[in-house]
């Protein structure tokens, strides 16, 4: 398969913490993406890491990227309630295809 | 990035009847269109690949027959659940591909069938 897989899949943290979420896949890929989703809501994209990258930022987000272990990681950090959601990551391989991890539910207590 | 619409939001249904769910890109014209599943508190399954003026490509074990896909313009692919039964309750979600290789998602509608 070629779906992605989240650890862990929740995690509950106070307000203020930070918080990392990794996720495994098993194919060779051309880029990762992690997107938050709430409750009953559409996705929405949050970073794009690609093959030859190994650490990007953007605002509280960081991601990491090590292809060697097939291994991804994102960290939010000084966490907000609003930061309670879903997140997913997501290989693009080949094509227009993109297969989506098992997601970890975070919550952030405020 | 693109603004993606999907409509309606929630459908109940009987057993047995069609369903259509469309999926707009408004500001974005989009050759291709993807349709996932997502079961509750599960991953995204991706169903099919809509392909604008062509046929659709549905991903191993997603019955076609079932699932009609229809991309008759750059803006607009529908999701056709036909002869709807309880199982194929679901929360549906089209995207469309934006020209960095992220996707951007419509809200999803939530499909009840009884």
């Amino acid at each position: 398969s070629q779906q992605g897989e989240e650890d862990p899949q929740a995690l509950s943290i106070q307000e203020g913490e930070n918080a990392t979420m990794n996720c495994s896949y098993k194919t060779s890929i051309n880029n990762l993406q992690w997107y938050r989703q709430n409750s009953g809501r559409g996705l929405v994209h949050l970073i794009l890491i690609r093959s030859n990258e190994r650490e990007k930022h953007s605002g509280r987000l960081r991601v990491t990227l090590d292809t060697s272990k097939k291994s991804s990681s994102l960290l939010i950090t000084a966490s907000r309630a609003a930061d309670t959601a879903s997140y997913f990551c997501a290989t693009g391989w080949t094509g227009n295809q993109f297969y989506f991890g098992t997601g970890t539910s975070l919550t952030v207590i405020p | 990035g693109a603004v993606v619409s999907q409509h309606p939001s929630r459908v109940i249904c009987k057993s047995g009847t069609s369903v259509k769910i469309e999926c707009r890109s408004l500001d974005f014209q989009a050759t291709t269109m993807f349709w996932y599943r997502q079961f509750p508190k599960q991953s995204l399954m991706l169903m099919a690949t809509s392909n604008e003026g062509s046929k659709a490509t549905y991903e191993q074990g997603v019955e076609k027959d079932k699932f009609l896909i229809n991309h008759a313009s750059l803006t607009l692919s529908t999701l056709t659940v036909t002869s709807a039964h309880p199982e194929d309750s679901s929360f549906y979600i089209c995207s469309v591909r934006g020209a960095s290789g992220e996707l951007f998602f419509g809200e999803g509608s939530r499909l009840t069938v009884l």
